[in-house]
């Protein structure tokens, strides 16, 4: 099983919507978890960590649920720019795990 | 402009014929560490590495060496490349290796093994 899995997509939606896809992780002992973004396999840039409590930065919201083991990143009035791989990460020590990815694509 | 540079970003090599990937990064950071990515399974670690002269294996360390001799260098090295390590290899760093800690990456290097 791996450890951290993300349902693929893609996500296609209009400009303006709303859009949301979660991960699970598979090892409780983990400590800190974050989304990061990847634009057509250039390297991929932090979004946003992942708070216990949950956590906005603008149009993005960030969900963690430690009991169920996911995470989740909601994007709101979605734009073009918001096209790219979304990866979930999660770290334990010193070790970073990735998710393979959700695809989200954004249409005029 | 803080930054993490590789050297080369494409490269297509034959089977058995040593290469290395450089890796440079100029924000004094302390933890540096190396990943590949392949279709479907996301981001892999190679190695990482805490600090200088300290280093320690990945998920995937089967056929690749690294050192630490510089904080800001990072080298990946393949002794004797094969087709399956064709891939995309990214290598990255941070801070310290305080779970918490942003992670920077490099522009990635595309690596061909025929």
């Amino acid at each position: 099983r791996k450890e951290v899995e993300q349902d693929p997509g893609p996500f296609n939606v209009p400009e303006g919507a709303t859009v949301a896809f979660n991960c699970t992780y598979s090892n409780s002992a983990s400590q800190s978890f974050f989304w990061y973004r990847q634009d057509c396999r250039k390297e991929p840039k932090l979004l946003m960590s992942v708070y216990s409590s949950g956590n906005e930065d603008g149009r993005f919201t960030a969900q963690l649920n430690r009991a169920s083991q996911y995470i989740s990143l909601l994007i709101r009035d979605s734009k073009l720019s918001d096209s790219a791989t979304y990866l979930c990460v999660v770290n334990k020590g010193y070790k970073l795990s990735f998710g393979a990815g959700t695809t989200v694509t954004v249409r005029a | 402009e803080a930054q993490v540079t590789q050297n080369p970003r494409y490269l297509i090599t034959v089977t058995g014929k040593k290469l290395t990937v450089t890796c440079s990064q100029n924000m004094n950071h302390e933890y540096m560490s190396w990943y590949r990515q392949d279709p479907g399974l996301g981001l892999r670690q190679i190695y990482y590495s805490m600090n200088v002269e300290v280093t320690d294996k990945g998920d995937v360390p089967e056929g690749y060496k690294v050192s630490r001799k510089e904080k800001r260098n990072f080298p990946l090295i393949l002794e004797s490349p094969s087709p399956n390590q064709t891939s995309l290899y990214f290598c990255a760093s941070s801070l310290n290796s305080r779970s918490t800690d942003t992670q920077y990456f490099g522009p990635g290097t595309r690596l061909t093994v025929l």
